[in-house]
């Protein structure tokens, strides 16, 4: 089963630093979404990738994140300057083709701590 | 914008016990409805969906309609058993041709704890 996958898992780092993420999303699959989500509340959407373009970016993607998909394949979350309010689980999603109704596979998450 | 409501948590009931968790919506047009279910160390997961308005979608002993017309979407079991301990979540995506480009807008959640 070659599912959403996410590393690292766990990630503790000083505020200042910069920490990068990687999604590889379910092979086939044509889209990726990255989402945060922090203790107690749903996820909430980042940004979003169709093949290597970047569509969407939500207004809480400060320039302090960016995110790539070079070949349309993996994806990288980069933070940089990390603040003690990026603590968060960090999740990846992919989904095949276009469709109301398209299922997103979600991945387990990197959980980031800024201490 | 959209939005997606859910009763406030935590939701504790022993086992058979009947479940429903309420969710509603807010929405410009008329999205797809989604439940997604987190499991304790791990990942979320779709539990069931519905894409129009009356529409029941349902998965392992799981239910809920889309109702339009009341904006709700709420998920029931006649009788939850321990292993559907575990956080739910209600979310909504617009159809295609919107300005989301099929981003899921999800409700807060709702933990689930079923004793023996």
């Amino acid at each position: 089963d070659t599912g959403v996958s996410q590393n690292p898992r766990h990630k503790i780092t000083k505020r200042g630093q910069n920490v990068t993420f990687r999604c590889d999303p379910i092979s086939e699959h044509n889209r990726l979404y990255w989402y945060r989500q922090t203790l107690g509340q749903g996820p909430e959407f980042l940004t979003y990738f169709q093949n290597e373009a970047q569509l969407e970016k939500s207004r809480l993607l400060s320039d302090r994140f960016s995110a790539e998909r070079p070949k349309g394949s993996f994806s990288t979350l980069e933070i940089q300057r990390t603040e003690q309010g990026d603590s968060a689980m960090y999740l990846c999603a992919s989904s095949l083709g276009e469709g109301v109704s398209q299922t997103q596979y979600f991945g387990p998450g990197t959980r980031l701590l800024v201490l | 914008g959209n939005s997606v409501t859910q009763m406030e948590g935590p939701v504790t009931l022993s086992e058979e016990a009947f479940l429903t968790i309420n969710c509603t919506y807010t929405a410009t047009g008329y999205p797809s409805l989604f439940w997604y279910v987190q499991y304790p160390g791990e990942g979320l997961q779709l539990l069931l969906k519905a894409t129009k308005a009356d529409d029941k979608g349902s998965n392992k002993g799981f239910e809920a309609t889309y109702r339009k017309e009341t904006t709700s979407f709420h998920l029931e079991k006649g009788s939850v058993q321990v292993s559907d301990s575990a956080v739910y979540f209600c979310a909504l995506k617009e159809k295609a041709g919107g300005t989301s480009y099929g981003k899921l807008t999800f409700g807060q959640g709702t933990i689930l704890t079923v004793h023996p």
